[in-house]
């Protein structure tokens, strides 16, 4: 059962444009979000993370809003640059099992 | 501070043979986890310690795969008679005492089962 939905499966951005990626869950023990960014060969990497408090968390140009009536977070990548052309990854966890739930991925490219 | 550090990071065996990979979390961390990575696929879970102790297993955690962390510092994962499906990237993190849901990961081990 796949308690992360992510989507789009893969996006292709130009230089400066908007990255925009969009995570469903289901268990609502869920209370932390982070997101990775994860390059070929390389584990993840701890991106930003949000908690159901707070409904935007931004730093730098990444910015995660969260929904948490339709359980449902977003990450934003403002400025888009050729540099972020990674796999990225939403994930879930709650404070009882702190086990990372994560959804499928999406692979992006960001056009010069 | 160095990282999660994961070895060997590739690993080519035949069907039937034991692997045994190893990871050493980031110092001070007391939390550490295993996950299994397909191509094209997000981690998934597979069993977490807490010190030295297993408090965790996932069901994709066969008998043949072993876990263990003797003195709560560095982790190894075993996979007895290999077989082709456990072609994989395996991923360690570690996370610390006060920030439990801070996940490290450490840069994975290929594993190929021909």
């Amino acid at each position: 059962q796949q308690q992360v939905k992510q989507s789009p499966q893969s996006l292709i951005v130009q230089k400066g444009g908007i990255s925009i990626i969009n995570c469903a869950y289901e268990n609502t023990a869920f209370d932390y979000f982070p997101w990775y960014q994860q390059f070929p060969g390389k584990g993840p990497a701890l991106l930003i993370a949000i908690r159901p408090d707070v409904s935007e968390k931004k730093e730098g140009r990444f910015t995660i809003s969260f929904n948490k009536s339709a359980k449902q977070f977003s990450l934003h990548i403002m400025d888009s640059q050729p540099g972020d052309s990674a796999t990225y990854f939403c994930a879930a966890s709650s404070a009882a099992g702190n086990k990372l739930t994560f959804g499928g991925g999406t692979r992006v490219l960001v056009k010069p | 501070d160095t990282g999660v550090s994961q070895n060997p990071r590739h690993k080519i065996t035949k069907r039937g043979q034991n692997v045994t990979f190893r990871c050493d979390p980031i110092s001070e961390h007391n939390r550490l986890y295993w996950y299994r990575q397909t191509l094209g696929q997000g981690p998934e879970f597979l069993t977490y310690f807490q010190n030295e102790a297993q408090l965790e297993k996932s069901r994709l955690l066969s008998d043949r795969f072993s876990a263990e962390r003797p003195k709560g510092s560095f982790s190894t994962l075993e996979i007895q008679r290999t077989e082709q499906g456990d072609s994989a990237m395996y991923l360690c993190a570690s996370s610390d005492r006060t920030t439990y849901n801070e996940q490290f990961f450490g840069p994975g081990t290929r594993l190929t089962v021909l």
